[in-house]
């Protein structure tokens, strides 16, 4: 049971939009910590796809955008690519500093 | 360019030690916090371990805590895990992170530990 609450999957058409939400709580998300969030390709390991709630690293699509507020957080990506195929995973800080991820959302493009 | 190379990884029996090691470039080593992730077969993503730049604040996910311990080399630009009392569910592959402001911006390519007997 992971301590941010994601959807096990989404999927969409190419071209259309899709949206992962991050539930959290009052001892992490809620508490002030920022979101981030990772892309794992097949067989890979995570990339840093968004920080600091809505952050885009240098060389990530501003197809890819994200938002925070309250308890929760969500990954929006507009455009919808076959090579966005992949899992995403949530992840913050408990106010112990402990990190904490979401369960990830499995992304399949139609 | 960032890298991180883990190494170390391999099949051990239960109660066995293991330690895990990862060489960092192309980035001040000694300035950086460090993380370990790990990922058990099919599974998500867990937080292992942090530790600061110095050494001097280390933590752990309750799961490893008493058994696990981090730890760091600036000298040789090298991360380390150290696992003592391997339990099965501590099958995965373990992944080395560049971590500062609360993310975790570079991954190495992971390594797989297994726990059977």
């Amino acid at each position: 049971q992971s301590v941010l609450t994601q959807p096990p999957s989404v999927s969409g058409a190419p071209g259309q939009r899709v949206t992962i939400s991050c539930t959290g709580g009052s001892s992490n998300i809620g508490a002030g910590f920022d979101v981030h969030w990772y892309q794992q390709l097949p067989g890979t390991a995570p990339k840093l796809l968004i920080y600091g709630n809505n952050n885009r690293p240098s060389g990530v699509p501003d197809r890819f955008s994200g938002s925070k507020s309250g308890t929760s957080a969500s990954l929006d990506i507009t455009g919808l690519q076959a090579e966005d195929e992949a899992d995403y995973y949530c992840q913050s800080y408990n106010s112990d500093f402990s990190a904490v991820f979401g369960g990830g959302t499995k992304l399949t493009v139609l | 360019e960032v890298q991180l190379v883990e190494s170390g990884g391999g099949l051990v029996q239960p109660g066995g030690s293991l330690r895990l090691s990862c060489a960092a470039s192309g980035f001040t080593f000694s300035s950086s916090w460090m993380t370990w992730v790990r990922q058990a077969p099919g599974k998500g993503l867990e937080w292992v371990a942090n530790i600061n730049e110095d050494s001097i604040k280390k933590d752990y996910v309750d799961s490893v805590k008493g058994r696990f311990t981090i730890s760091r080399d600036n000298a040789k630009n090298s991360l380390y895990l150290q696992m003592n009392s391997l339990r099965a569910e501590d099958t995965a592959v373990y992944y080395c992170v560049r971590s500062g402001d609360y993310h975790f911006g570079y991954w190495g390519q992971g390594i797989l530990v297994t726990v059977s007997s």
